[in-house]
C-alpha cells in the first residue's frame, strides 16, 4: 500500500478550524485515503474516508486533490477534545494498512 | 452502540508464562485484524482474517504468537512463552470487508516482566 507523509506536529487554537494536511503521491486507483485519531492510549476512531471527492461527516471534513496526491483533514471548529495523534492512511480493504507517525494536533486554549 | 470489545483490558505477567487476549468484533463484521501498539514501532499489523481464515499472519513471530478465530464472535491471541519485548497494547479491529472502515476496540495493556 502507498505510504503517506504527516507533519509530525501542529498546534492549533481552541475554535478555530484544524487543518491536517496528507502526501501520499503514490496512490494507486483503487486505493482510499482514510483519517484515524488516537486519543491518549485508547483505540484509533475513524474519523473518515474517501476515494476522490471530496467528504463531510459529523466529525470533520476530507478534502482530496484532483490529482490524489494529497489531503487536507478539516475540523471545523477545533476543541480540546480533538487533541490527538491523527493517522492518515492509504489502501484497500485494510489489509497491511501502515499507521505511520501521524501527526500530534494539540489544541490550545 | 455497536464496538469491538477486547479483554482483558490490562494483563501483568511473568516472562515465560502464556498469555491470552480476547476480541469481540462487532457483530456482522467479517474481517478482523491484531495490531500491536509500542512506543518504538507505533501501530504494527500482526494478523487479519475474513470469514474466520486467517489471511495474513506475516507480521507476527510464528514461533510464539498465534491467532485464531473458534467463531465468528470470537478472536484470541495467545502468546506462548512470553517475554518482556511483548510488553505492547494489543488492538483488535473489525470491519466488513472492502472499502469499509475498520473499528478498533480499547486494546488490552500486556506487560511482561
Amino acid at each position: 500500500d502507498a505510504k503517506t507523509t504527516q507533519p509530525p506536529s501542529m498546534d492549533c487554537a481552541e475554535g478555530r478550524a484544524a487543518n491536517l494536511p496528507c502526501n501520499h503521491s503514490t496512490i494507486s486507483g483503487n486505493e482510499y485515503v482514510y483519517w484515524y485519531r488516537q486519543i491518549h492510549s485508547q483505540g484509533p476512531q475513524y474519523i473518515i474516508h474517501g476515494l476522490k471527492n471530496n467528504e463531510t461527516n459529523e466529525m470533520a471534513s476530507l478534502i482530496i486533490t484532483e490529482d490524489r496526491k494529497s489531503s487536507t483533514l478539516i475540523l471545523p471548529h477545533a476543541t480540546l477534545r480533538d487533541t490527538a495523534v491523527y493517522y492518515c492512511i492509504v489502501g484497500y480493504n485494510f489489509n497491511k494498512f501502515y499507521f505511520g507517525s501521524g501527526t500530534k494536533l494539540n489544541v490550545k486554549p | 452502540d455497536a464496538r469491538v470489545t477486547q479483554t482483558p483490558r490490562d494483563k501483568v505477567t511473568e516472562m515465560g508464562q502464556e498469555v491470552t487476549m480476547r476480541c469481540q468484533p462487532i457483530l456482522g463484521h467479517n474481517t478482523v485484524f491484531w495490531y500491536r501498539q509500542t512506543m518504538m514501532q507505533g501501530l504494527e499489523l500482526l494478523a487479519y482474517f475474513r470469514n474466520r481464515a486467517p489471511l495474513d499472519d506475516s507480521g507476527m513471530p510464528k514461533d510464539r504468537f498465534s491467532a485464531e478465530m473458534p467463531d465468528a464472535t470470537l478472536a484470541t491471541l495467545k502468546i506462548q512463552p512470553s517475554e518482556p519485548r511483548d510488553s505492547a497494547v494489543y488492538f483488535c479491529a473489525s470491519g466488513s470487508g472492502g472499502e469499509t472502515e475498520a473499528f478498533f476496540g480499547q486494546g488490552t495493556r500486556l506487560t511482561v516482566v
